[in-house]
C-alpha cells in the first residue's frame, strides 16, 4: 500500500491566489520530508527540506516567501504557493525518509496557474 | 558536491528482451547508497532497486539487476525478459551515507525514457 499519500493530485488555480499542497506519511513518523519540482520530461529538482518541528531548509534559488513549507507533525508537510502565477506551473512532488538509505514519493501534484 | 549522469536520453528495447541502462556519478566519499527508481506515466516514483557501496555483491530483484562498479563510478540497471509495464522513464540516484537529515537528500540524474515494443 501507499506509504505517503499527497493532495491534491492536481489543482487549476487563478493567478495571484495561493495554493496548498499537502504531503502525509501515512505509517510511518517522518522528521524529514522533502519537496521536488518537475518539469516535463525531466528530472526532479530538490526545492526543499522539509524539518518537523523547525524551520524548512530551501535549495539555491528557491524564493522562500514563494514557496511557504510547513512541517508541523510529524506525519504532514504542506507546500504552499503563494501568490501563484503561470511560471509557477508545474509538477510538485513530496517525498519521505523513512529509514536512512530509502526515499518514498507522493503521487504528485500538477499545478496549472491561469 | 555529487553529480549523477546518464547518458541515454532514450532507450527501447523489444518485449521479453534484456535491456541495459548507463549511469555513472562523481563523489568523494566512500559511502553512499545508489538506486533506481522508476516514474511510469502516472508519474508515481517507484523505487526499482538500492545498493549500499560497501557491499560488493550486486543487487538484485527479480528482473532487475544492477552492475556496480565502484572503482569506475558506474551503476547500470539491467532488466531482463523486458515487459510492457517496464516502459518508463528511469532515474538514477545518489544518496551519501551520512545519518544528518540534510545528507539523506537524493541527487538524480537526468533520466532514460525506456520504450517496451510488443
Amino acid at each position: 500500500g501507499a506509504v505517503v499519500s499527497q493532495h491534491p493530485s492536481r489543482v487549476i488555480c487563478k493567478s495571484g491566489t495561493s495554493v496548498k499542497i499537502e504531503c502525509r506519511s501515512l505509517d510511518f513518523q517522518a522528521t524529514t520530508m522533502f519537496w521536488y519540482r518537475q518539469f516535463p520530461k525531466k528530472s526532479l529538482m530538490l526545492m526543499a527540506t522539509s524539518n518537523e518541528g523547525s524551520k524548512a531548509t530551501y535549495e539555491q534559488g528557491v524564493e522562500k516567501d514563494k514557496f511557504l513549507i510547513n512541517h508541523a507533525s510529524l506525519t504532514l508537510s504542506t507546500l504552499t504557493v503563494t501568490s501563484a502565477h503561470p511560471e509557477d506551473s508545474s509538477f510538485y512532488i513530496c517525498s519521505v525518509s523513512i529509514a536512512k538509505n530509502i526515499q518514498y514519493f507522493g503521487a504528485g501534484t500538477r499545478l496549472s496557474v491561469l | 558536491a555529487q553529480t549523477v549522469t546518464q547518458s541515454q536520453p532514450e532507450m527501447s528495447v523489444q518485449e521479453a528482451e534484456t535491456v541495459t541502462l548507463s549511469c555513472t556519478y562523481d563523489t568523494s566519499e566512500s559511502d553512499y547508497y545508489l538506486f533506481w527508481y522508476k516514474q511510469p506515466p502516472s508519474r508515481q516514483m517507484i523505487l526499482v532497486i538500492r545498493q549500499e557501496a560497501y557491499k560488493q555483491q550486486n543487487a538484485t530483484e527479480n528482473r532487475f539487476s544492477v552492475n556496480f562498479q565502484k572503482a569506475a563510478k558506474s551503476f547500470s540497471l539491467k532488466i531482463s525478459d523486458s515487459q510492457l509495464g517496464d516502459a518508463a522513464m528511469y532515474f538514477c540516484a545518489y544518496r551519501s551515507f551520512g545519518g544528518h537529515a540534510s545528507g539523506s537528500r537524493l541527487t538524480f540524474g537526468e533520466g532514460t525514457q525506456l520504450t517496451v515494443n510488443p
